[in-house]
């Protein structure tokens, strides 16, 4: 079975500065997809960005962007220029590809808090 | 992003009574549809799968008789809490998705049992 591990239970950043949070997995698959989630105080959980593990290219979606390194089964994510509102709970997320039914498996998550 | 939209976003209810969470999918079908519980600062545990028109696949420890999933369409899903109990009272979450693609997630439902 899949698991996420996110070893970061807290993180702090200043506003305007730069933050990784890490996220590793375990897999046998070869193809699978990876995300990462914010939940904000809201606590509705939305979606930060995508990678498939079958593209070399790391995502990016404006501030955010992702190193994924398939060998190491690593997939941490950056923000850059970090804003008030990028405080919230990250999860990191597993799912195997084509599979009727197939879970997705979160992380434990991360606190990401933002520093005036 | 797809919209999931689930609810009541909040439920007070009184012990022994059961209580209908509804989730639906607003501009997509999903083909799957998750439902989760959150406890405070932790992640989401998955309590079941359902598969539109097939009978819902329930996490170990997770009791079938007392959460009951029904997932009669491709945009609707529900979960009915059955003669619910103080320790019911939770956050739950649902989420849609499609073979292969993100899921998309509910707001959430805070339920208190009194």
């Amino acid at each position: 079975a899949q698991t996420v591990t996110q070893s970061q239970p807290e993180m702090s950043v200043q506003e305007a500065e730069t933050v990784t949070l890490s996220c590793t997995y375990d897999t046998s698959e070869s193809d699978y997809y990876l995300f990462w989630y914010k939940q904000p105080p809201s606590r509705q959980m939305i979606l930060v960005i995508r990678q498939e593990a079958y593209k070399q290219q790391n995502a990016t979606e404006n501030r955010f962007s992702v190193n994924f390194q398939k060998a190491a089964k690593s997939f941490s994510l950056k923000i850059s220029d970090s804003q008030l509102g990028d405080a919230a709970m990250y999860f990191c997320a597993y799912r195997s590809p084509d599979n009727y039914g197939q879970n997705f498996v979160f992380g434990p998550g991360t606190r990401l808090s933002v520093l005036p | 992003g797809a919209v999931v939209s689930q609810h009541p976003s909040w439920v007070i209810c009184k012990s022994g009574t059961s209580v209908k969470i509804e989730c639906r999918s607003l501009d997509f079908q999903a083909t799957t549809m998750f439902w989760y519980r959150q406890f405070p600062k932790q992640s989401l545990m998955l309590m079941a799968t359902s598969n539109e028109g097939s009978k819902a696949t329930y996490e170990q420890g997770v009791e079938k008789d007392k959460f009951l999933i029904n997932h009669a369409s491709l945009t609707l899903s529900t979960l009915t809490v059955t003669s619910a109990h103080p320790e019911d009272s939770s956050f739950y979450i649902c989420s849609g998705a499609r073979l292969s693609t993100e899921a998309f997630f509910g707001q959430g439902t805070r339920l208190t049992v009194v």
